[in-house]
C-alpha cells in the first residue's frame, strides 16, 4: 500500500465549475500538506501548503486537512481552461524534512 | 539569475552507461533535493544535500549519488543505468527548514 493515495482521474469539468481534488494518506506522521501544479514538460510548482489540520484559502484556492481521517482536500472555484494540468498532493514529516512524499497526480481538464 | 535551471533537457543512454545530471539552485537556496518521476507518476525522493552532504535519502539503490558544490550547484549521477531509470529526473532547491522547494523543469532520460 502506498504511503499516499491519489486517484489519477482523468477529470473532465466545464469552465467555471468547482473542482474537487483528495488524497489519502497512511503515516500519522506527516505534519505538512502540500499541493503543487505540474503543466505538461514542466517540474512541479507550489499552490499552497497547509501546516497540521484546518483550512487555508488563497484566491480561487482552498486546501483542507483533515489528520483524524487523513484525508487532504483541494478546490478550485471558477475553475479556469488555464487550470488544466496534473495537481500532485505532497506530505512531509517534521521529522524528515526535505523528504517530500507525493500522491501519483490527478489530470485536470477544464474544457472553454 | 532566479530558479532552479537543469540540463541537459533531454537525454538517451545505452543501458549500462552512466550519466550525470545537473542542477542550479534558486539564488540563495542552501538545500537541494532530487526525484525521479516516472511517467504517470508523482516524484519520489532520491536523496536531499545541505552544505555539501548527504542528509537524507530514499529507497534508492547506491548506484545513485550525487555532489553538492559550494555554490549550491548540484550533480546526480547514474550508474549501471537500468532500462527503469527511465523517467524524469528533477532538482528542488530550498532553504533549509522552508517548505518553499522550487522546482526545475527536469531532465527526461531515455534508457534504451
Amino acid at each position: 500500500q502506498k504511503e499516499v493515495e491519489q486517484d489519477p482521474g482523468p477529470l473532465s469539468v466545464p469552465e467555471g465549475a468547482i473542482v474537487s481534488l483528495n488524497c489519502t494518506y497512511s503515516n500519522s506522521a506527516f505534519q505538512y500538506f502540500m499541493w503543487y501544479r505540474q503543466y505538461s514538460r514542466k517540474g512541479p510548482e507550489l499552490l499552497m501548503y497547509t501546516y497540521s489540520s484546518g483550512n487555508k484559502e488563497d484566491g480561487r484556492f482552498t486546501a483542507q486537512v483533515d489528520k483524524s481521517s487523513k484525508y487532504i482536500s483541494l478546490f478550485i472555484r471558477d475553475s479556469q481552461p488555464s487550470d488544466s494540468a496534473t495537481y500532485l498532493c505532497a506530505m512531509m514529516s517534521s521529522s524528515n524534512t526535505g523528504k517530500l512524499i507525493f500522491g501519483q497526480g490527478t489530470t485536470l481538464q477544464v474544457k472553454p | 539569475e532566479t530558479g532552479v535551471t537543469q540540463s541537459p533537457t533531454h537525454l538517451i543512454k545505452t543501458r549500462g552507461q552512466q550519466v550525470t545530471l545537473r542542477c542550479s539552485s534558486q539564488s540563495g537556496h542552501n538545500t537541494v533535493s532530487w526525484y525521479q518521476q516516472a511517467l504517470g507518476q508523482g516524484p519520489q525522493f532520491i536523496f536531499q544535500y545541505y552544505r555539501e552532504e548527504e542528509n537524507g535519502r530514499g529507497n534508492f539503490p547506491p548506484r545513485f549519488s550525487g555532489l553538492q558544490f559550494p555554490n549550491y550547484s548540484s550533480e546526480l549521477n547514474v550508474n549501471a543505468l537500468e532500462l527503469d531509470d527511465s523517467a524524469l529526473y528533477l532538482c528542488a532547491s530550498s532553504l533549509t527548514g522552508g517548505l518553499g522547494y522550487t522546482f526545475g523543469s527536469g531532465t527526461r532520460l531515455t534508457v534504451v
